[in-house]
Formats: structure tokens, C-alpha cells, sequence
């Protein structure tokens, strides 16, 4: 089994729509919880972190961890074309990760169509 | 501006033929890594750095060498490249192993024949 689990897609929806992007992790460990997005040909950049279960609200972004299910979701309101990108869930068991790093998910892409 | 800056974007090589991909950082930052994103796979890191001369390796180290002697550069040395090497490599930086956004450079898509 896989640290961390985050479907592919590819996810089609239209303008405006709710858009729900998930992932599934196996490390009770696990604390911190980020949401990076990534355009095409560009590097991954952050978007939402989270500590612990909980909520946490950015506009129109809402980031959502159940740790004793081990689950974490990104949702997006409204969403817009400029959303369309690959989103990454990465987690650790502390802020930086051990040797700083973080475990990514393989990221969802999104396309939001006009 | 505060970056991560990799150079080259877009290499075609051959097997064999020794490379190497430069990233420099602004913003003071003691951590640096190299990841390599491939399809299905997702991001792996290659090597790490919590400081100048300070190096460790991460998940897929084989195949690849780092050196930090200043602590803005961070370079990835492929000194025989193989097909299997063909990927999308990114650097990032962050202020301290254990604190701060993990910054990414805009990635070096790398292709050996």
C-alpha cells in the first residue's frame, strides 16, 4: 500500500462548478498536511496548509482533514479556468518532513472548461 | 523576486554524455532538494541539503551526484546519463529543513537518447 493515494483524473468540470479534490494516506503519523498546485510546464507551488483535523478557508479554497479516517480533501467554490492545473497533496509527519521532505501525492489534474 | 532558478529548462542528450543542471536560490534558504516527477510515479526526491556541505541522499539517489559549496547553488550532476534518467527535475529551497514553504524552481525537462 501506497503512503499516500490521490486519484489522477484527469477531472473535467465547468465553470462555476464545486470542484473536490481528495487523497488517502496510510501513516497515522502523518500531522501536516499541504495542498500545492501546479500549472503546466511550471513548478509546484503552495496553495493551502493544514495542521491536524480541521478546516481551514482561503477564499475561495477550503482545505479539510479527517485524520482518523486519514483523509484530506481541497475544495474549490466557484471555481474558474484559471484553476485548471494539477493539484498535490503532501503530508508529513512534521513541518519539514523527515530530511525535510515531503510525501507527495501523484496530483490531480483539473481542467475547468468557459 | 525571490526564486529558484534552474538552468537548463529543456536538454536532449545522449547516454553517457556527463551533465549538469544548475539551481540557485535568492532568498538566503539553508535547505535545498532535487525532485524528478515522472507520469504515474509522482515526485521523488533525488538528494537533499540541509546546508552548505552538507548533502544526504533522499528515495532515488542512484545515478545522480550533488555538490553545495555556496549556499544559493545546488547543482545535480549526471555523470553517465541512461534513458531511465529521462525526466521532469525540479529543485526547491526552504529557510530550514524542518520550517518554512517549500519554494520550487520552474523545472528541467530532461530527455537521454
Amino acid at each position: 500500500q501506497k503512503e499516500v493515494e490521490q486519484d489522477p483524473g484527469p477531472l473535467s468540470v465547468p465553470e462555476g462548478a464545486i470542484v473536490s479534490l481528495n487523497c488517502t494516506y496510510s501513516n497515522s503519523a502523518f500531522q501536516y498536511f499541504m495542498w500545492y498546485r501546479q500549472y503546466s510546464r511550471k513548478g509546484p507551488e503552495l496553495l493551502m496548509y493544514t495542521y491536524s483535523s480541521g478546516n481551514k478557508e482561503d477564499g475561495r479554497f477550503t482545505a479539510q482533514v479527517d485524520k482518523s479516517s486519514k483523509y484530506i480533501s481541497l475544495f474549490i467554490r466557484d471555481s474558474q479556468p484559471s484553476d485548471s492545473a494539477t493539484y498535490l497533496c503532501a503530508m508529513s509527519d512534521y513541518y519539514g518532513g523527515s530530511q525535510g521532505n515531503l510525501i507527495f501525492g501523484k496530483g490531480t489534474k483539473l481542467s475547468v472548461k468557459p | 523576486e525571490a526564486q529558484v532558478t534552474q538552468n537548463p529548462r529543456y536538454l536532449i542528450t545522449v547516454t553517457g554524455k556527463k551533465l549538469t543542471v544548475t539551481c540557485s536560490q535568492n532568498m538566503n534558504h539553508e535547505y535545498m532538494s532535487w525532485y524528478r516527477q515522472d507520469p504515474g510515479l509522482g515526485l521523488r526526491q533525488i538528494y537533499y541539503s540541509m546546508n552548505v556541505e552538507v548533502t544526504d541522499k533522499g528515495d532515488v539517489p542512484e545515478g545522480y551526484k550533488v555538490s553545495r559549496k555556496e549556499k544559493r547553488n545546488f547543482p545535480l550532476i549526471l555523470e553517465s546519463p541512461s534513458p531511465n534518467q529521462t525526466s521532469l527535475y525540479f529543485c526547491a529551497s526552504r529557510i530550514f529543513a524542518s520550517v518554512g514553504e517549500l519554494f520550487f524552481g520552474e523545472g528541467s525537462r530532461l530527455t537521454v537518447l
